[in-house]
Protein backbone atom coordinates (compact mmCIF):
# COMPACT_ATOMS: atom_id res chain seq x y z
CA UNK A 1 0.00 0.00 0.00
CA UNK A 2 1.59 3.39 -1.14
CA UNK A 3 1.85 5.46 2.17
CA UNK A 4 3.92 7.73 4.29
CA UNK A 5 4.66 6.41 7.81
CA UNK A 6 5.47 8.65 10.84
CA UNK A 7 6.42 7.60 14.45
CA UNK A 8 5.75 8.08 16.81
CA UNK A 9 2.05 9.34 16.61
CA UNK A 10 2.14 10.57 20.01
CA UNK A 11 4.83 12.08 22.57
CA UNK A 12 4.92 13.62 25.42
CA UNK A 13 8.91 15.08 26.11
CA UNK A 14 10.45 17.47 28.41
CA UNK A 15 11.89 20.50 27.84
CA UNK A 16 15.63 20.17 26.08
CA UNK A 17 15.31 16.75 25.14
CA UNK A 18 16.51 15.86 21.98
CA UNK A 19 14.12 13.82 20.07
CA UNK A 20 13.33 12.60 16.34
CA UNK A 21 10.17 11.83 14.67
CA UNK A 22 10.61 9.58 11.39
CA UNK A 23 8.90 9.99 8.39
CA UNK A 24 9.25 7.25 5.61
CA UNK A 25 7.68 7.38 2.18
CA UNK A 26 6.91 3.77 -0.37
CA UNK A 27 5.82 5.49 -3.21
CA UNK A 28 9.80 6.72 -4.72
CA UNK A 29 8.76 10.62 -4.14
CA UNK A 30 11.06 13.08 -4.78
CA UNK A 31 9.77 15.54 -2.94
CA UNK A 32 9.26 15.62 1.01
CA UNK A 33 8.30 18.38 3.80
CA UNK A 34 7.44 18.44 7.34
CA UNK A 35 4.27 20.96 8.49
CA UNK A 36 2.87 21.83 12.04
CA UNK A 37 -0.84 22.57 12.49
CA UNK A 38 -1.87 24.71 15.53
CA UNK A 39 -5.33 25.32 15.97
CA UNK A 40 -6.68 28.56 14.24
CA UNK A 41 -3.23 29.13 12.34
CA UNK A 42 -3.52 25.86 9.73
CA UNK A 43 -0.57 24.29 7.99
CA UNK A 44 2.79 25.85 8.23
CA UNK A 45 6.18 24.64 6.42
CA UNK A 46 8.77 23.51 8.43
CA UNK A 47 11.39 22.43 5.94
CA UNK A 48 11.01 20.90 2.41
CA UNK A 49 13.41 18.51 0.03
CA UNK A 50 13.64 18.40 -2.94
CA UNK A 51 15.47 15.17 -3.68
CA UNK A 52 18.40 13.18 -1.65
CA UNK A 53 20.97 15.75 -0.05
CA UNK A 54 18.39 19.06 -1.13
CA UNK A 55 16.87 20.44 2.04
CA UNK A 56 15.48 24.18 2.57
CA UNK A 57 13.65 25.64 5.21
CA UNK A 58 10.00 26.83 5.31
CA UNK A 59 7.94 29.59 7.05
CA UNK A 60 8.69 28.17 10.40
CA UNK A 61 11.95 26.49 10.63
CA UNK A 62 13.03 27.83 14.32
CA UNK A 63 14.42 24.87 16.57
CA UNK A 64 14.23 22.30 14.03
CA UNK A 65 16.60 19.85 12.22
CA UNK A 66 15.93 17.71 8.83
CA UNK A 67 18.22 15.50 7.14
CA UNK A 68 17.46 13.75 3.49
CA UNK A 69 20.36 10.93 3.28
CA UNK A 70 17.71 8.35 1.06
CA UNK A 71 15.10 9.10 -1.43
CA UNK A 72 12.45 7.36 1.24
CA UNK A 73 13.05 9.12 4.73
CA UNK A 74 13.11 12.55 5.57
CA UNK A 75 13.51 12.81 10.00
CA UNK A 76 12.54 15.84 11.79
CA UNK A 77 15.14 16.47 14.68
CA UNK A 78 14.29 18.89 17.47
CA UNK A 79 17.72 19.40 19.72
CA UNK A 80 16.28 21.15 22.40
CA UNK A 81 12.20 20.66 22.21
CA UNK A 82 10.71 23.89 24.09
CA UNK A 83 7.00 24.07 24.94
CA UNK A 84 5.86 25.97 21.94
CA UNK A 85 6.88 23.54 19.63
CA UNK A 86 4.02 21.76 21.30
CA UNK A 87 2.10 20.63 18.52
CA UNK A 88 0.73 18.27 15.59
CA UNK A 89 3.26 17.33 12.90
CA UNK A 90 2.86 16.18 9.89
CA UNK A 91 5.14 14.21 7.44
CA UNK A 92 3.92 14.66 3.60
CA UNK A 93 5.80 13.79 -0.02
CA UNK A 94 4.56 14.35 -3.53
CA UNK A 95 5.89 12.93 -6.69
CA UNK A 96 8.13 16.61 -7.93
CA UNK A 97 7.86 19.56 -5.81
CA UNK A 98 4.86 21.27 -4.11
CA UNK A 99 2.66 21.40 -7.62
CA UNK A 100 1.71 17.46 -7.28
CA UNK A 101 -0.41 16.51 -4.99
CA UNK A 102 0.87 15.67 -1.44
CA UNK A 103 0.53 12.04 0.81
CA UNK A 104 0.20 13.38 4.46
CA UNK A 105 1.61 10.74 6.98
CA UNK A 106 -0.94 10.42 9.90
CA UNK A 107 0.79 13.01 12.19
CA UNK A 108 2.46 13.03 15.48
CA UNK A 109 0.97 14.95 18.25
CA UNK A 110 4.14 16.18 20.83
CA UNK A 111 3.38 17.69 23.88
CA UNK A 112 6.53 19.19 25.68
CA UNK A 113 6.38 19.87 29.16
CA UNK B 1 6.54 35.76 0.69
CA UNK B 2 3.25 34.17 -0.30
CA UNK B 3 0.06 34.89 1.91
CA UNK B 4 -3.24 32.87 1.35
CA UNK B 5 -6.73 34.15 3.13
CA UNK B 6 -9.45 31.58 3.83
CA UNK B 7 -13.10 32.57 4.64
CA UNK B 8 -14.94 31.83 6.34
CA UNK B 9 -13.52 30.22 9.09
CA UNK B 10 -16.59 27.64 10.18
CA UNK B 11 -19.58 27.41 7.59
CA UNK B 12 -22.81 25.37 8.96
CA UNK B 13 -25.14 24.33 5.69
CA UNK B 14 -28.47 22.26 5.86
CA UNK B 15 -27.55 18.90 3.96
CA UNK B 16 -28.44 19.25 0.55
CA UNK B 17 -27.43 23.07 0.46
CA UNK B 18 -24.48 24.01 -1.79
CA UNK B 19 -21.36 25.18 0.26
CA UNK B 20 -18.52 27.81 -1.29
CA UNK B 21 -15.10 28.63 0.19
CA UNK B 22 -13.24 31.06 -0.83
CA UNK B 23 -9.48 31.81 -0.75
CA UNK B 24 -7.15 34.03 -1.94
CA UNK B 25 -3.48 34.87 -2.52
CA UNK B 26 -0.97 37.57 -2.57
CA UNK B 27 2.01 36.19 -5.26
CA UNK B 28 0.75 36.29 -8.70
CA UNK B 29 3.51 33.40 -9.37
CA UNK B 30 1.39 31.23 -7.41
CA UNK B 31 0.25 28.21 -9.86
CA UNK B 32 -1.20 25.43 -8.51
CA UNK B 33 -3.73 25.39 -6.07
CA UNK B 34 -5.06 22.77 -4.47
CA UNK B 35 -7.97 21.86 -1.70
CA UNK B 36 -7.43 19.27 0.97
CA UNK B 37 -10.14 17.56 3.27
CA UNK B 38 -9.31 16.86 7.10
CA UNK B 39 -12.03 15.10 9.24
CA UNK B 40 -11.72 15.14 12.70
CA UNK B 41 -8.42 13.21 14.04
CA UNK B 42 -7.42 12.24 10.42
CA UNK B 43 -4.66 13.61 7.92
CA UNK B 44 -5.66 15.49 5.30
CA UNK B 45 -6.14 14.52 2.22
CA UNK B 46 -6.17 15.85 -1.24
CA UNK B 47 -9.65 16.42 -2.97
CA UNK B 48 -9.10 18.48 -6.08
CA UNK B 49 -6.63 20.92 -7.37
CA UNK B 50 -6.29 23.56 -10.50
CA UNK B 51 -3.27 24.75 -12.23
CA UNK B 52 -3.33 28.38 -13.24
CA UNK B 53 -3.60 27.61 -16.99
CA UNK B 54 -6.89 26.41 -16.35
CA UNK B 55 -9.87 28.54 -15.32
CA UNK B 56 -12.15 25.70 -13.74
CA UNK B 57 -12.22 22.32 -12.47
CA UNK B 58 -14.85 19.47 -11.70
CA UNK B 59 -15.28 16.21 -9.92
CA UNK B 60 -18.67 15.00 -9.32
CA UNK B 61 -20.04 17.26 -6.26
CA UNK B 62 -17.06 19.12 -6.27
CA UNK B 63 -15.64 22.23 -8.19
CA UNK B 64 -12.87 24.63 -8.20
CA UNK B 65 -12.75 28.02 -9.72
CA UNK B 66 -9.90 30.17 -10.39
CA UNK B 67 -9.86 34.27 -11.33
CA UNK B 68 -6.18 35.22 -12.08
CA UNK B 69 -6.64 38.56 -12.17
CA UNK B 70 -8.05 38.99 -8.86
CA UNK B 71 -5.91 36.32 -7.50
CA UNK B 72 -8.59 34.25 -5.65
CA UNK B 73 -10.05 30.70 -6.07
CA UNK B 74 -12.73 28.90 -4.68
CA UNK B 75 -14.03 25.79 -3.55
CA UNK B 76 -18.13 24.40 -3.86
CA UNK B 77 -19.60 21.46 -3.52
CA UNK B 78 -22.94 20.84 -4.27
CA UNK B 79 -25.74 18.33 -2.12
CA UNK B 80 -23.97 18.28 0.74
CA UNK B 81 -23.82 15.27 3.07
CA UNK B 82 -23.24 15.08 6.73
CA UNK B 83 -20.29 12.84 5.59
CA UNK B 84 -18.75 16.54 3.77
CA UNK B 85 -18.13 17.79 7.06
CA UNK B 86 -14.80 18.43 8.17
CA UNK B 87 -11.97 21.12 8.21
CA UNK B 88 -10.90 22.22 4.20
CA UNK B 89 -7.52 23.86 3.21
CA UNK B 90 -6.59 25.81 0.62
CA UNK B 91 -3.11 25.96 -0.71
CA UNK B 92 -0.98 27.84 -3.09
CA UNK B 93 1.89 26.68 -4.89
CA UNK B 94 5.00 29.04 -5.86
CA UNK B 95 8.61 28.83 -6.11
CA UNK B 96 10.51 26.80 -9.45
CA UNK B 97 13.08 25.10 -7.97
CA UNK B 98 15.81 22.66 -10.00
CA UNK B 99 13.89 20.84 -12.64
CA UNK B 100 10.88 23.55 -12.87
CA UNK B 101 8.90 21.80 -9.67
CA UNK B 102 7.78 23.93 -7.07
CA UNK B 103 9.03 23.45 -3.68
CA UNK B 104 6.74 25.53 -1.66
CA UNK B 105 2.92 25.01 -0.76
CA UNK B 106 1.49 27.63 1.70
CA UNK B 107 -1.92 26.61 3.12
CA UNK B 108 -5.00 28.93 4.25
CA UNK B 109 -6.23 29.12 7.93
CA UNK B 110 -8.66 26.51 6.95
CA UNK B 111 -12.89 26.29 6.99
CA UNK B 112 -14.67 23.76 9.18
CA UNK B 113 -17.69 23.22 7.61
CA UNK B 114 -20.26 21.53 8.86
CA UNK B 115 -23.61 19.84 7.28
CA UNK B 116 -26.65 19.33 9.35
CA UNK B 117 -28.76 16.47 8.33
Amino acid sequence: EAQVTQNPRYLITVTGKKLTVTCSQNMNHEYMSWYRQDPGLGLRQIYYSMNVEVTDKGDVPEGYKVSRKEKRNFPLILESPSPNQTSLYFCASSLRGASYGYTFGSGTRLTVV
Amino acid sequence: GENVEQHPSTLSVQEGDSAVIKCTYSDSASNYFPWYKQELGKRPQLIIDIRSNVGEKKDQRIAVTLNKTAKHFSLHITETQPEDSAVYFCAASIGVGSGGSNYKLTFGKGTLLTVNP
